[in-house]
């Protein structure tokens, strides 16, 4: 079946240190690659997107991902944490016009 | 200022009853979507509508009933039938299925009691 699999529940960083979050999915083809950032009680904004081309994406808010064929991934890096942006990440991939989201990454920033 | 908007943000209702929740976009979005959000779940499809006067079913439609009478609102009827209602909902919108990259509201807080 296929499906998008966030490993990570939860994270806990020091404000200041890198980020990685993980994303892999199964699907046959390369499907389009979405992350979303989600604050408590508010909808979710959109962090990058991956249609083709170059394999690092950059986006808003200092977030890149880079998205690897070879290992059906996407995951979403940042090199120096704040802490505003503690909150959940969302991991979604759209393959063929059903778009699926992963269960989330909750991301806590220690001060 | 474009955007969506949803309301109300928290929603409080008794067992046994229909309750609407309504999504606005004035974005001149074609597509539009409703999500369920519970913990540790993410977010999972109810309906989607490509165009006016047209919807589809996502993967939890059972207990949900949607209306697409006007591009600009697509709102949500969560009936008496759904079986665990309580949870988050998020609507959202896009240019068009696919894609078109999808933009969220704020989300409204349903509590049945």
């Amino acid at each position: 079946a296929q499906s998008v699999t966030q490993p990570d529940i939860h994270i806990t960083v020091s404000e200041g240190a890198s980020l990685e979050l993980r994303c892999n999915y199964s699907y046959g083809a390369t499907p389009y690659l979405f992350w979303y950032v989600q604050s408590p009680g508010q909808g979710l904004q959109l962090l990058l997107k991956y249609f083709s081309g170059d394999t690092l994406v950059q986006g808003i808010k200092g977030f890149e991902a880079e998205f690897k064929r070879s290992q059906s991934s996407f995951n979403l890096r940042k090199p120096s944490v704040h802490w505003s942006d503690a909150a959940e990440y969302f991991c979604a991939v759209d393959n063929n016009n059903d778009m699926r989201f992963g269960a989330g990454t909750r991301l806590t920033v220690k001060p | 200022d474009g955007g969506i908007t949803q309301s109300p943000k928290y929603l409080f209702r008794k067992e046994g009853q229909n309750v609407t929740l309504s999504c606005e976009q004035n974005l001149n979005h074609d597509a539009m979507y409703w999500y369920r959000q519970d913990p540790g779940q993410g977010l999972r499809l109810i309906y989607y509508s490509q165009i006016v006067n047209d919807f589809q079913k996502g993967d939890i439609a059972e207990g949900y009933s949607v209306s697409r009478e006007k591009k600009e609102s697509f709102p949500l009827t969560v009936t008496s039938a759904q079986k665990n209602p309580t949870a988050f909902y998020l609507c959202a919108s896009s240019t068009g299925v696919g894609t078109d990259t999808q933009y969220f509201g704020p989300g409204t807080r349903l509590t049945v009691l």
